[in-house]
């Protein structure tokens, strides 16, 4: 399957701070991915889709403003948590679109 | 309301059994349907993906899709413990690559 890659794997940060998390497709390329958030013990939640060139789609629910994402490249999506607040703690994972999607390791987000 | 559901589980099958878990959705039109594994801390892992009705095999994984009964099941021959995880059921019911997820099932192989 298409590989795909996240970095940091994990962050711990202070409450207020911002976080930025990339996705990119390795072998792939990924006009379109997915970034997902899961709480422990819980399914995925969709955040938002990313198309390579143009604004993301977010779902209802989801603050625009404070996950600020960007996919200028087709390999290449970034996931900004903006004055991160220990709400915000989860597993953020992304996944890219290669008639499946494929996900990346997923990154573990630690508000203090 | 566009749902995909499952049991949660957890599902305990003995070493070398067949483990089969279901899945149902709502939408009578959707086309592709997939199967995911997610060990705990990791993120999921495509397994299967099905889009005719009937069986489709991959070594010791088993889909099966059944679009008048809207359900879709994974079997895993010869059970290994190593198969111990969170079975994700994802379908696409708008065509448009965007996922709607059943909440998993947890499968334990005891050896």
């Amino acid at each position: 399957g298409a590989v795909v890659s996240q970095h940091p794997s994990w962050v711990i940060c202070k409450s207020g701070t911002s976080v930025k998390i990339e996705c990119r497709s390795l072998d792939f390329q990924a006009t379109t991915m997915f970034w997902y958030r899961q709480f422990p013990k819980q399914s995925l939640m969709l955040m938002a889709t990313s198309n390579e060139g143009s604004k993301a789609t977010y779902e209802q629910g989801v603050e625009k403003d404070k996950f600020l994402i960007n996919h200028a490249s087709l390999t290449l999506s970034t996931l900004t948590v903006t004055s991160a607040h220990p709400e915000d703690s989860s597993f953020y994972i992304c996944s890219g679109l290669a008639h499946e999607q494929f996900f990346g390791p997923g990154t573990r987000l630690t508000v203090l | 309301q566009k749902e995909v559901e499952q049991n949660s589980g957890p599902l305990s099958v003995p070493e070398g059994a067949i483990a089969s878990l279901n899945c149902t959705y709502s939408d009578r039109g959707s086309q592709s349907f997939f199967w995911y594994r997610q060990y705990s801390g990791k993120s999921p892992e495509l397994i299967m993906s099905i889009y005719s009705n009937g069986d489709k095999e991959d070594g010791r994984f088993t889909a099966q899709l059944n679009k008048a009964s809207q359900y879709v099941s994974l079997l895993i021959r010869d059970s290994q413990p190593s198969d111990s995880a969170t079975y994700l059921c994802a379908v696409d019911m708008d065509s448009n690559y965007q996922l709607i997820w059943g909440a998993g099932t947890k499968l334990i192989i005891k050896p």
